[in-house]
């Protein structure tokens, strides 16, 4: 079946400090990818997405690139502040069912 | 733009008790989903529906009852809840057609003591 594996975390940096989180995927056909961020208290929002093989998804600065000779989606900003404490879920969506499959999640913290 | 609403934001109930959940979207999206979150173990999807009158269970549907008489709303029914459903749950919908998104609720605490 369909599955995503995110880097475990937590993940703690320094503002302005350089973000990588790992994403790879496992899933039949060309699935779409998503980023979705949850803030504290909050439900999850769409941070970034790309459908299609090399497609570049980007948003308040963050990037991912569908990548799927490595089956991968790995979320990178160059620059993190601490508003981006939160934490991070990837995700795909397969063209042959309806549901999504999120990965564990990477919660992130940004120190000033 | 309301997109998805959930009620209640917090609840408390005894073991045993029942309620239910309340989610509408105003999206007039096909697919409506609940998904429980618990520390460790991400989200899992418990129920979804693809059109009105139309359910069928996710990863984790046992203590848990769903029905979708209209496209707008989707409640989810604890029968007689357990510890075991303390958890946050989160509706979300999104269209069926293309490479659509979820859209996710803001989420609602329960607590079965």
């Amino acid at each position: 079946g369909n599955s995503v594996t995110q880097m475990e975390g937590p993940v703690t940096l320094s503002e302005e400090a350089f973000l990588t989180i790992n994403c790879t995927y496992t899933a039949t056909g060309y699935p779409s990818l998503f980023w979705y961020v949850q803030y504290p208290g909050e439900g999850l929002q769409l941070l970034l997405k790309a459908t299609k093989a090399d497609d570049k998804g980007s948003n308040k600065g963050f990037e991912a690139t569908y990548r799927k000779e490595t089956t991968s989606f790995h979320l990178e900003k160059g620059s993190v502040q601490v508003s981006d404490s939160a934490v991070y879920f990837c995700a795909l969506s397969d063209n042959y069912g309806q549901n999504f499959v999120f990965g564990p999640g990477t919660r992130l913290s940004v120190l000033p | 733009n309301a997109g998805v609403t959930q009620t209640p934001k917090f609840q408390v109930l005894k073991t045993g008790q029942s309620m239910t959940l309340q989610c509408a979207q105003d999206m007039n999206h096909e697919y409506m989903s609940w998904y429980r979150q618990d520390p460790g173990m991400g989200l899992r999807l418990i129920h979804y529906s693809v059109g009105a009158g139309i359910t069928d269970q996710g990863e984790v549907p046992n203590g848990y009852n769903v029905s979708r008489s209209t496209t707008e709303d989707f409640p989810l029914r604890l029968l007689s809840a357990a510890p075991s459903q303390t958890s946050v749950y989160f509706c979300a919908s999104r269209d069926l057609q293309g490479a659509g998104e979820l859209f996710f609720g803001e989420g609602s605490r329960l607590t079965v003591l």
